[in-house]
């Protein structure tokens, strides 16, 4: 089974600060998704990237796919506190059927 | 309103007292998925479908079963629930599996089985 390893796997930061997130694995997957999850509710697509080399913007929010598609980043810049969240990678497994997701990284953004 | 609804939200049950959590999307989606999620693990798939009557195991399917009768339905049953299988349980469809496709998930349900 393909693995997914996130870290940090928590991270507190003051308003204002920049902060990146990673999502690594061994194996190679055809994309992966970047999820946030707040307090009880489920997680929510933030995006999705395809291509090696790949760099998408979310307004402060910036997710880069490693060229050899075996991992991606995840940086905010000037992080606020509505940023707070865990945030999760997920990746289809290359049966093309099962999702994996990464343990997730808990983001407290103080003001 | 596009959703995914799931029914309980909370439920706490003994050992032993079979139950079913209830999934329902409107969007049509053809695949549909259940997830559990437990501190410092994520989300760990327990069973998926590709459509209707088409159903196969995810990394976690012991102790659960599901059916996919119909496109909208994807009922999650725990048989014998034991005290392991607390956790918090997501639903979640998507229109298929491919690179591009959005999963929607439910709001979970959290069950604690005593």
């Amino acid at each position: 089974t393909q693995l997914l390893e996130q870290s940090p796997q928590f991270l507190s930061i003051q308003e204002g600060e920049n902060l990146t997130v990673y999502c690594n694995s061994s194996s190679v997957f055809s994309s992966l998704q970047w999820y946030r999850q707040e307090p009880g509710e489920g997680p929510v697509l933030l995006v999705t990237v395809v291509t090696g080399g790949e760099v998408k913007k979310l307004k402060r929010l910036t997710f880069q796919f490693g060229d050899a598609r075996k991992d991606s980043s995840l940086h905010i810049t000037a992080a606020q506190p509505g940023d707070t969240g865990l945030y999760l990678c997920a990746g289809a497994d290359t049966g093309g059927f099962k999702t994996i997701f990464g343990a997730g990284t808990r983001l407290f953004v103080k003001a | 309103e596009a959703q995914v609804t799931q029914n309980p939200r909370y439920l706490i049950t003994v050992t032993g007292k079979k139950l079913t959590v209830t999934c329902s999307q409107n969007m049509n989606h053809e695949y549909m998925s259940w997830y559990r999620q437990d501190p410092g693990l994520g989300l760990r798939q327990i069973y998926y479908s590709m459509n209707v009557e088409v159903t196969d195991k995810g990394d976690v399917p012991e102790g659960y079963k599901v059916s996919r009768k119909e496109k909208r339905n994807f009922p999650l049953i725990l048989e014998s629930p034991s005290p392991n299988q607390t956790s918090l349980y997501f639903c979640a469809s998507s229109f298929e599996l491919a690179d591009t496709d959005t999963q929607y998930f439910g709001p979970g349900t959290r069950l604690t089985v005593l």
